[in-house]
């Protein structure tokens, strides 16, 4: 079974600031991790992923996050939030053992960027 | 990546009609996918809607009430029959495709029922 919490309904920054988004994750065998955002009355835009290799990925608009295994984490993250970044954030997993590409969300985190 | 429409971007429907959604895909797919998010909800997965086979419904869709359609490798319908005001939601799909990880979304139908 695969599954994905986001712990934080909401993250507020302010501009200029670094922000961060937690996402932890349950597989069974090696996690597919990734990262969405939905912008109001848009469907989601894919912003990164990780697979395999290096634990911290880059991705659109900024954004990287990192992988940490020990921990079961992938929070993203930005050093210098926008106001345009705010929006709803959705971590995703899929378990490598998973022969479907079926994901698995998160219950999603809105980010509110203050000017 | 892929470029994914789908039709009507929204629509207002009377309890006990139905509606059929749209996805149309730019290049030709394998996977394609029916999501449901409901207001203030995360994504749910109805059902994996590939080609040459039947659509292999999540537990708590059943076909009766999703009937899904998949004539080609650019194309899908999703159908929400004799809806209620629960079924108000945006339904979304999705692609997979081949070497890629990641799925890619369709801007979605937003669908309120009254």
């Amino acid at each position: 079974a695969q599954s994905v919490a986001q712990p934080e309904d909401q993250v507020n920054v302010a501009e200029g600031n670094p922000l961060t988004v937690k996402c932890t994750y349950s597989v069974s065998g090696n996690p597919y991790l990734f990262w969405y955002v939905q912008y109001p009355n848009r469907g989601l835009q894919f912003l990164l992923k990780y697979i395999t290799g290096d634990n911290l990925v880059k991705g659109s608009y900024g954004f990287e996050a990192e992988f940490n295994k020990s921990q079961t984490s992938f929070h993203l993250k930005k050093p210098s939030a926008l106001v345009s970044d705010s929006a709803l954030y959705f971590c995703a997993v899929r378990d490598s053992y998973n022969a479907g590409n079926m994901l698995t969300f998160g219950g999603g985190t809105r980010l509110m960027v203050k000017p | 990546s892929a470029v994914i429409s789908q039709k009507p971007s929204r629509d207002i429907c009377q309890r006990g009609t139905s509606l059929t959604i749209q996805c149309q895909v730019d290049s030709q797919v394998t996977m394609m996918f029916w999501y449901r998010q409901q207001p203030g909800q995360s994504l749910t997965l109805i059902a994996t809607a590939n080609q040459g086979s039947e659509a292999t419904y999540e537990s708590g869709f059943v076909i009766d009430k999703f009937p899904i359609s998949r004539p080609n490798l650019t194309f899908s319908t999703l159908t929400v029959s004799n809806m209620s005001p629960e079924d108000s939601s945006i339904y979304l799909c999705s692609v997979g495709l081949a070497g890629a990880h990641e799925q890619f979304f369709g801007p979605g139908t937003r669908l309120t029922v009254l």
